[in-house]
């Protein structure tokens, strides 16, 4: 069964740093892109970033470039979101989705979600 | 960036009505355009990926259409358990993915 668990939410004042990550299992983490997709309390959906299985391709939205480096560590099947600067605009819920890529890509498989609350 | 809009923002409907939501791309993105549902506290749920395919376990009633910039997401007979929030996302550049600002249907 595929999993994707969230953790490392937490409340950080504005301009901190935080990191989060997602553990993988239940299937050959190595073999997908993942991306991370937050979403800001009673808000929509806003995709933030993307990793390729080999971390040879990378993006992210323009709100977070520069603030923001995803990482995965396939040896350990884990996806990881390093935050730095974090703005109050930055609070949401944050999960991780795998990318099924075979044809045009959709996100098949989501986390639960982890909260980043960003306030003084 | 490509832009989607999704329209209506919400709406209001009864058990059995036929529902429409359209979703449009800033630019053509051929048929890079998936379908999400999601319900209060849960991650979304893929109903419709590649602009028309069902995924599996998805019922019938659900469908889609649509390719370049304009594509709809229809329920041909609202049921109880369709009452969510539906979200439209294109995948036609991995670096650049996005998604629509969501259309959240009601009950009437």
């Amino acid at each position: 069964e595929v999993q994707l668990v969230e953790s490392g939410g937490d409340l950080v004042q504005p301009g901190r740093s935080l990191r989060v990550s997602c553990a993988a299992s239940g299937f050959t983490f190595d073999d997908y892109a993942m991306h991370w997709v937050r979403q800001a309390p009673g808000k929509g959906l806003e995709w933030v970033s993307g990793i390729s299985w080999n971390s040879g391709t990378i993006g992210y939205a323009d709100s977070v470039k520069g603030r923001f480096t995803i990482s995965r560590d396939n040896a350990k099947n884990s996806l990881y979101l390093q935050m730095n600067s974090l703005r109050p605009e930055d609070t949401a819920l944050y999960y991780c989705a795998r990318l099924w890529g075979t044809g045009i890509p959709y996100f098949d498989y989501w986390g639960q979600g982890t909260l980043v609350t960003v306030s003084s | 960036d490509i832009q989607m809009t999704q329209s209506p923002s919400s709406l209001s409907a009864s058990v059995g009505d036929r529902v429409t939501i359209t979703c449009r791309a800033s630019e053509s993105i051929s048929t890079y355009l998936n379908w999400y549902q999601q319900k209060p506290g849960k991650a979304p749920n893929l109903l419709i990926y590649a602009a028309s395919s069902l995924q599996s376990g998805v019922p019938l009633r659900f469908s889609g259409s649509g390719s370049g910039t304009d594509f709809t997401l229809t329920i041909s007979s609202l049921q109880p358990g369709d009452f969510a929030t539906y979200y439209c996302q294109q995948s036609y550049r991995f670096t650049q993915v996005s998604f629509g600002g969501g259309t959240k249907v009601e009950i009437k």
